[in-house]
This record gives structure tokens, sequence and C-alpha cells, in this order.
């Protein structure tokens, strides 16, 4: 049964917290991806990975970072956490194919900023 | 913005009956996902439409495409209290591998 595994279901950190979201695949997938989904906003891509150590920021990078020294690992970094980071946040994985292949999503972190 | 908007945003309908959500872009789109969403969870693939199909089935399941509209609709037939979910379509938009996903549509089917 394939599975992305994230590090948390629910966390709860405070403003200028540095944060970390870990995000595991065990389908040897090239692409790992990060969003974050927002009530009305639907899901928005923060960065993306297709190689170890290799980026691209998505659509709101600001405020964030992420790590890929694995395969198997993506990394979401909050530097200095901040209340308008309260959010659900999701990892998924894919094979690369130009939107031919389905990403599979991991259950989610829904991380609360105070 | 690329992404895509979804219509309507909510939908309520009785078991048994039909639901269709639209998805539309304002750039165009190749190949299409369609995902769903149960409260508070990761999204499950449904089914994939590429660019070069106008439509495509699978089960209760039934996706359009129309790539000179640039948008796409689901239909799910027989509808079961089970297929209460959001439902979010996800287009490839061509250059990098990202998938630039919908706002969502929240279905309830009442038994």
């Amino acid at each position: 049964d394939v599975k992305v595994t994230q590090s948390s279901r629910y966390l709860v950190k405070r403003t200028g917290e540095k944060v970390f979201l870990e995000c595991v695949q065990d389908m040897d997938h090239e692409n790992m991806f990060w969003y974050r989904q927002d009530p009305g906003l639907g899901l928005r891509l923060i960065y993306f990975s297709y190689d170890v150590k290799m980026k691209e920021k998505g659509d709101i990078p600001e405020g964030y970072s992420v790590s890929r020294e694995k395969k198997e690992r993506f990394s979401l970094i909050l530097e200095s956490a901040s209340t308008n980071q309260t959010s659900m946040y999701l990892c998924a994985s894919s094979h690369p194919g130009r939107g031919l292949y389905e990403q599979y999503f991991g259950p989610g972190t829904r991380l609360t900023v105070t | 913005s690329q992404q895509g908007e979804e219509d309507p945003q909510a939908l309520s309908i009785q078991e048994g009956e039909n639901a269709t959500m639209n998805c539309s872009y304002k750039t165009s789109i190749n190949n299409l996902q369609w995902y769903r969403q149960n409260s508070g969870r990761g999204l499950v693939h449904l089914i994939l439409i590429r660019s070069n199909e106008r439509e495509k089935h699978s089960g209760r399941l039934r996706v359009t495409l129309d790539t000179s509209k640039k948008s796409s609709s689901l239909l799910i037939t027989a509808s079961r209290a089970a297929d209460t979910a959001s439902y979010f379509c996800a287009g490839f938009m061509g250059g990098s591998e990202k998938l630039v996903f919908g706002k969502g549509t929240k279905l309830t089917v009442n038994p």
C-alpha cells in the first residue's frame, strides 16, 4: 500500500518559533510537493522538488523554505512562524509525467501559530 | 492567478440524485485530474482526463474536458451519503511538474 506520511497531524507553535514539517514517501517518487489549504482558497503550492537537493518555488513561497536531502523525505521549514501561517499543510508526491500521474497526499498537518 | 475556479462552491443534494461540478481556468490546460477530500484529510485521486480526450467514465464518475473553453466537469451519478466530501480539479498547464488546483466544491449528500 503506497504511503505518504507527515510527522504530525496537529501542531501548535508560538509566533517567532522555527517550525519543521516532515514528509516521507515510500514510493520512490521523484516529485514532492508542499501545499497549504485555507477555507475558500483551495490548495496553494508553496514549494516543490523534482529531485534530491532540487527545488522550485510555488505560488506562495514567502516565509517558507524547504529541504530535500534524501529522495524519500521533503521538509518544509517556517523560519519564524507567524499567525498568518496558521493553516492545513499537505504534502504530496508523484512520478514526473506532465500531469499524467496522480499525486499521492499525506493526511495533512494542521498548524496553529499563537 | 492561475488557480482554477470551481462552481458551485457548495452543493447539497439528496441520495440518489446526480451531482455536477464544474471547473474553469483562465489559462490553457492540458491534462486534468479530479481529487476528493474527506473532511480534514488528505486528497485522493479520482480520475485523470488527458488533453486529447473529451469524456471519460469510471464507475459512477463521468468527466468531460473542453480545452477550447478551458473547463472541465465532474458528474457523480446516483449519489450516496458516502460521496459527501470536497472535490477539486487539478490542471497541468505545461512547463514544470506543477498541478494547479481549483478552490473546490463541497458536496453534501443527504440520506
